[in-house]
């Protein structure tokens, strides 16, 4: 089955550092590629997302590339700031026609100080 | 309102209650989810519908039974819960057309506690 694989949190970066959150992942077939964030007290919201290899997805100066020979999908950013604090998840989805079935990773706690 | 909204946003309950989380999208989306985000663990999906029809049903216990009265609304009633179904329980809301994989979007969710 599906399965995808994040980073272990937390992690703790000083403003303006450089993030990478890596993730990797198995799936049968070509599926999309998310990353999704989830700030304290909210829902997820989708971050960026890539649905074919080599794709860029681009977003608040996060990037990740869909990387299919290493089937990595990591997520960078080269200067963090503090309100970039908060859970980030990496997701895949199969092709269904009932239903996108997403694939969560567990997430990486990201914690930005000042 | 927009995008897709959830109530109540915290509830505490003792095992015997009977309870409904409710759920509503105003995106015009034509398939809902309901999952549970425990604390350390991954999201779980637990039920999906499409088009008004449930098409999954994750294993989940007797005790969470789900609603889709239109394709805008969806229910999740509770009752005779366990402390260990403290959870987040997120709705979320997509747009399913002809295989292509779409993203998800998320309500804020429902923080439960049993007691």
């Amino acid at each position: 089955g599906n399965s995808v694989t994040q980073m272990e949190g937390p992690v703790t970066l000083s403003e303006e550092a450089f993030l990478t959150i890596n993730c990797t992942y198995t799936a049968t077939g070509y599926p999309s590629l998310f990353w999704y964030v989830q700030y304290p007290g909210e829902g997820l919201q989708l971050l960026l997302k890539a649905t074919k290899a080599d794709d860029k997805g681009s977003n608040k100066g996060f990037e990740a590339t869909y990387r299919k020979e290493t089937t990595s999908f990591h997520l960078e950013k080269g200067s963090v700031q503090v309100s970039d604090s908060a859970v980030y998840f990496c997701a895949l989805s199969d092709e269904e026609t009932s239903g996108s079935r997403l694939t969560f990773g567990e997430g990486t706690q990201l914690t930005v100080n000042p | 309102e927009t995008g897709v909204t959830q109530t109540p946003r915290h509830l505490v309950m003792g095992m015997t209650n009977k309870k409904s989380l409710k759920c509503e999208q105003h995106l015009g989306h034509n398939a809902m989810y309901w999952y549970k985000q425990s604390a350390k663990k991954p999201l779980e999906l637990m039920f999906v519908y499409s088009l008004e029809e449930r098409v999954e049903n994750n294993s989940v216990p007797s005790r969470f039974s789900p609603e889709c009265p239109n394709s805008s609304h969806l229910f999740l009633h509770l009752h005779t819960l366990q402390p260990e179904d403290s959870a987040l329980y997120l709705c979320a809301s997509s747009q399913v057309s002809g295989g292509a994989p779409h993203e998800q979007f998320f309500g804020p969710g429902t923080r439960l506690t049993v007691l």
